[in-house]
Formats: C-alpha cells, sequence, structure tokens
C-alpha cells in the first residue's frame, strides 16, 4: 500500500520557468511533510519541509504548498536551473512518530538550457 | 562538520554470503535510520535507533536482516544469506531526534551499492 504517491515519474521544464512536483498521501495521520533532492551516486538531501498546520512554506525559489483537504503537496521551483535537474522525493512522517519517513517513489525533473 | 559516511560505496557478492554494511552518523546525532532504495522505487524504511531507546525494526524484509548500533554512534547492517533481491543502494541517514526542533529532517550518506549475484 503506497501511502505517499508521485505520480509523473519525469518532468522536463526549460531553464528559467516553473517546475511544479507533485505528491499525493493517502494517511490523514500524517502532519509534516518534506522534500528531497537526490543527485546520482549521492543520498538524498533535505529541501524544504512544511507542517500540516500551515498551507506554504518558502525558501528562496522553492515554495512547497500543502492542500489538506485534498492530500495533496506540490513542489515550486522558480526560477528553475539546470542545477536543480534531480530527482525529488517528498516524505511524510506523523508528528511524534518514531522518525520514520514515508517516501515517494520520486520524480526526476529535467532543466533544459 | 563531516557528514554521514558509509562503507563501502559498492559491494558484489555472491548469493547465499553475508554482507555487514557500515554507517558513521554525524557527531551529535542522535538517531539513525536505515532504509534501501531498490531500482525504480523510493525508499523504504529498514530500522531506526533513537539513543539507547529500543530501535524500531518494523521495516526490516526478513529475519535475514539485522542491524546494531554501538555506543551511540557507528551502525552496522548485517544482510545473511544473501539473495538477488536483496540487490539495492542502502541508505544510512541521522538526525537530531524527536527532542530537537528539526527532528524531522534526516542527512543521509551517499549510500552502499549492494549487488548480489
Amino acid at each position: 500500500d503506497q501511502q505517499v504517491k508521485q505520480n509523473s515519474p519525469s518532468l522536463s521544464v526549460q531553464e528559467g520557468r516553473i517546475s511544479i512536483l507533485n505528491c499525493d498521501y493517502t494517511n490523514s495521520m500524517f502532519d509534516y511533510f518534506l522534500w528531497y533532492k537526490k543527485y546520482p551516486a549521492e543520498g538524498p538531501t533535505f529541501l524544504i519541509s512544511i507542517s500540516s498546520i500551515k498551507d506554504k512554506n518558502e525558501d528562496g525559489r522553492f515554495t512547497v504548498f500543502l492542500n489538506k483537504s485534498a492530500k495533496h503537496l506540490s513542489l515550486h521551483i522558480v526560477p528553475s536551473q539546470p542545477g536543480d535537474s534531480a530527482v525529488y522525493f517528498c516524505a511524510a512522517i506523523r508528528e511524534g512518530n518514531t522518525g520514520k519517513l514515508i517516501f515517494g517513489q520520486g520524480t526526476t525533473l529535467q532543466v533544459k538550457p | 562538520g563531516a557528514g554521514v559516511s558509509q562503507s563501502p560505496s559498492n559491494k558484489v557478492t555472491e548469493k547465499g554470503k553475508d554482507v555487514e554494511l557500515r554507517c558513521d552518523p554525524i557527531s551529535g546525532h542522535t538517531a539513525l535510520y536505515w532504509y534501501r532504495q531498490s531500482l525504480g522505487q523510493g525508499l523504504e524504511f529498514l530500522i531506526y535507533f533513537q539513543g539507547n531507546s529500543a530501535p524500531d525494526k518494523s521495516g526490516l524484509p526478513s529475519d535475514r536482516f539485522s542491524a546494531e548500533r554501538t555506543g551511540g554512534s557507528v551502525s552496522t547492517l548485517t544482510i545473511q544469506r544473501t539473495q538477488q533481491e536483496d540487490s539495492a543502494v542502502y541508505l544510512c541517514a541521522s538526525s537530531f531526534g524527536l527532542g530537537s526542533n528539526s527532528k524531522y529532517e534526516q542527512y543521509f550518506g551517499p549510500g552502499t551499492r549492494l549487488t548480489v549475484t
């Protein structure tokens, strides 16, 4: 049972445009969400997070939006840069849980110059 | 400071052999996690250590998998009698643990790519 789903395995965007990566979850008990970025042969690196008490969190070019009623979150990257090309994973956790993150399958973003 | 380190970076082993994978977490991090990523899949939780508490082993796929954390620092993941389906990238992560404001931000090592032939 995939509790966190990233239905788009890949996304291609032109440099300078907006990249929108989507994530859906099924467990309504999740109340904290994170995005990680992964380059080949490296471990994932933390990018941005959001608590369920918020609907938006912004950090530079990266903004995460959370729609609790739809159980949906998205990561916006504006403007997209070639160095943003990587695999992006969303992850979810239940507050106070043991720290076990539940990850989506990942979306490969390619930003073309 | 130094990040999470893992060794070896690559391991090729024959089916039926045992393997040990090592993780050195970030100094000061009390929580340590093991995940694995099979080809084309997301990260699958395996086991979690928090301080001196009993580990959360709920993600271990079979009793061939075990892990220990000595002295609250270095961790070893052991896979006995390896099978081809064990082939994956095994990732270790650490964090400040549940008492921290950034408790959910896990810092990952580069992983160990295990290939069972």
